[in-house]
């Protein structure tokens, strides 16, 4: 079975609805932000990134939001459908520093 | 699209067995990186590499070791494979990031290891 750890926290939310996932950062000097998407049993995929310079930034069916003032990143997805169910976590980092901190994740469940 | 594969889905070891993690990526990507995920904990960095032959530490070193003798491929390896380190091991690759470009990484699909 498996190990004992924290708890993902979870977002249920209707088939059709829009979800919100939230992540606070911690390095006030992070150049970009990337949100990832994990489906069970396979490796993350990268769905949409946006740098300190800007606030807003809108792919298909996603919005990600930037407040550099309060160290938030949000994750909005339009319309959620049901493989839109996976974790999602976001990720910092600085040019130059090739490493990314990681998020724990949020499990995003759809209910149809 | 950029692949990044790694050598097995799935692995049962025993304590105390040498094991070999082997990811390839097709993207003539610099850097190459070791994460272990465990429910819960997110994904930590046991080791990175930024260049062939070269390689730096991630927050949990312990008990691994890594090789990339090519630019393409990099190597986990667990001297002496013990219960602890069960757990999904990830590996992705991205370019160098100070030039302002592509700075995304690239995950392979994993590997689940199981030490009995």
């Amino acid at each position: 079975g498996e190990s004992v750890g924290l708890h993902l926290p979870t977002l249920s939310v209707q088939e059709g609805d829009n979800s919100i996932i939230n992540c606070a950062y911690s390095n006030s000097a992070s150049d970009y932000f990337i949100w990832y998407k994990q489906e069970s049993g396979k490796g993350p995929q990268f769905i949409i990134d946006i740098r300190s310079n800007m606030d807003k930034r809108q792919g298909q069916r996603v919005t990600v939001l930037l407040n550099k003032t309060v160290k938030h990143l949000s994750l909005q997805i339009a319309a959620t459908q049901p493989g839109d169910s996976a974790v999602y976590f976001c990720a910092e980092g600085e040019f130059g520093n090739e490493k990314l901190t990681f998020g724990t994740g949020t499990r995003l469940t759809i209910i149809p | 699209d950029v692949k990044v594969t790694q050598s097995s889905r799935y692995l049962v070891k025993r304590t105390g067995e040498k094991v070999f993690l082997e990811c390839v990526q097709d993207m003539d990507h610099e850097n190459m990186f070791w994460y272990r995920q465990d429910p819960g904990l997110g994904l930590r960095l046991i080791y990175f590499s930024y260049d062939v032959k070269m390689k730096e530490k991630g927050d949990i070193p312990e008990g691994y070791s890594v090789s990339r003798e090519k630019k393409e491929r990099f190597s986990l390896i667990l001297e002496s494979a013990s219960t602890n380190q069960t757990s999904m091991y990830l590996c992705a690759s991205s370019p160098l990031t100070g030039t302002g470009g592509s700075y995304e990484q690239y995950f392979g699909p994993g590997t689940r290891l199981t030490v009995t």
